[in-house]
């Protein structure tokens, strides 16, 4: 089974704070995806890569950057975490290149409170 | 764009009911369509995903969702419900091509309530 992994489960942090999410997966995918859910707003992509060193802009990329330096890591920072970033942060992982490429399978979640 | 509309925000229905959880999409090509659930606390689980092929898909837990074309529309259904069903229920369409390769396209969810 593929195993997406999330480095907390619960995150307290103040503002003004750096807040790194990590993201591990264990079935070689290419396709790593941060998301943030809100009651009501459903997952909105924040920023997601297809490669090694490669990523894009999704939605709501504001407030928010990315690092990929090994296939199997995504890594969501938060350079100065602010209260409206309180939200469950959700990471995905795909292949690529094959007819199941967009299955994404999810980690459990971090839930960020920003005070 | 790429979109996903799920007009029902709030269902609630009795143990041992049928269900069904409607999704239409929007996308200028054959979409690839799937259904995920989310337990209180949870990350997403795949239901069920369509591709090509049959229009209606079988899925894990019971459920089954049919790909109507013509109606632009995923709708997910099961023939009993169980009180362990409760959770929230996401549509999500594929995209393809250039720089959106591998992305999905999220409803807003649907929150399904079950009485005992």
């Amino acid at each position: 089974d593929v195993k997406v992994t999330q480095s907390s489960r619960y995150l307290v942090k103040r503002t003004g704070e750096k807040v790194f999410l990590e993201c591990v997966q264990d079935m070689d995918h290419e396709n790593m995806f941060w998301y943030r859910q809100d009651p009501g707003l459903g997952l909105r992509l924040i920023y997601f890569s297809y490669d090694v060193k490669m990523k894009e802009k999704g939605d709501i990329p504001e407030g928010y950057s990315v690092s990929r330096e090994k296939k199997e890591r995504f890594s969501l920072i938060l350079e100065s975490a602010s209260t409206n970033q309180t939200s469950m942060y959700l990471c995905a992982s795909s292949l690529q290149g094959a007819i199941n490429t967009d299955t994404q399978y999810f980690g459990p979640g971090t839930r960020l409170t920003v005070l | 764009a790429q979109s996903v509309t799920q007009p029902d925000i709030h269902i609630t229905v009795s143990e041992g009911a049928s269900l069904e959880l409607r999704c239409n999409y929007s996308y200028g090509a054959t979409p690839y369509l799937f259904w995920y659930v989310q337990s209180p606390g949870q990350g997403l689980q795949l239901l069920l995903k369509y591709f090509s092929g049959d229009t209606l898909v079988q899925g894990i837990k019971g459920f089954e969702a049919e790909f109507k074309r013509s109606q632009s529309s995923f709708n997910l259904r099961k023939p009993s419900v169980h009180w362990s069903d409760a959770a929230e229920y996401f549509c999500a369409v594929g995209a393809y091509g250039g720089s959106t390769l591998g992305r999905l396209y999220f409803g807003r969810g649907t929150q399904l309530t079950v009485w005992p």
